[in-house]
């Protein structure tokens, strides 16, 4: 596509809740990129995905945290047990760093309200 | 981890003035990008500048690698500037964001 694409832009919760989160990447972007942005911060690093590897996922901030992209192109973010602290816009980017610029491009996000 | 500060955390300007944003960061880096975040909160790209100069239009950006900062200039600003400008360093694996800057031009 033109752009990143994601899907739902907004999520209501209730806590406790399963939530699952979609990225579509730019076509052909290799490395994929989830961000979590809480009310009046910048956007934090959750964990990165070249193709369908998770190369690093240091950013997720508990086991209920978990992502996916099983054929390297779409992915999944998912929540398990919402708590009111999930609530933020997460931002998915992707790039292609196989050039010499590794640029990335952000989706609108999803908004998630977990009440 | 990179830590990356960006000045100043707000600005007010009248339509028509010039104003430059500041960011510093702590390590080398071999990414550097600046966005501006809409109020539907889209990061829009505005330079990917890991070293040199670049102008687009009423905007410029310089990024002084060896000397860790980077600087945004916005001239003739317009009330469409108003937002949020953020600085993004880091590898090709992840970007570490400022606060940002708050930029509010007023008619």
């Amino acid at each position: 596509g033109a752009g990143v694409s994601q899907s739902p832009r907004y999520k209501v919760a209730k806590r406790g809740q399963d939530v699952a989160l979609r990225c579509d990447p730019i076509s052909g972007h290799v490395s994929l990129f989830w961000y979590q942005q809480a009310l009046g911060q910048g956007p934090e690093f959750l964990t990165y995905f070249q193709n369908e590897a998770q190369l690093d996922k240091s950013g997720l901030p508990s086991d209920r945290f978990f992502a996916e992209r099983p054929e390297g192109s779409v992915s999944t973010l998912k929540i398990q047990r919402t708590q009111q602290e999930d609530s933020a816009v997460y931002l998915c980017a992707s790039s292609s760093p196989l050039d010499l610029n590794t640029e990335a491009f952000f989706g609108q996000g999803t908004r998630l309200t977990v009440v | 981890g990179i830590q990356v500060e960006q000045s100043p955390p707000d600005l007010i300007l009248q339509e028509g003035a010039n104003s430059t944003l500041r960011c510093n960061f702590s390590d080398s880096v071999n990414n550097l990008q600046w966005f501006h975040q809409n109020p539907w909160g889209q990061l829009i790209n505005l330079f990917y500048i890991p070293s040199g100069t670049k102008q687009n239009g009423r905007l410029s950006a310089t990024t002084v690698a060896t000397e860790r900062y980077s600087l945004l200039y916005i001239s003739s600003s317009q009330t469409t500037d108003s937002g949020v400008y953020f600085c993004a360093v880091g590898d090709n694996s992840k970007l570490t964001f400022g606060k940002g800057i708050t930029l509010s031009v007023r008619p």
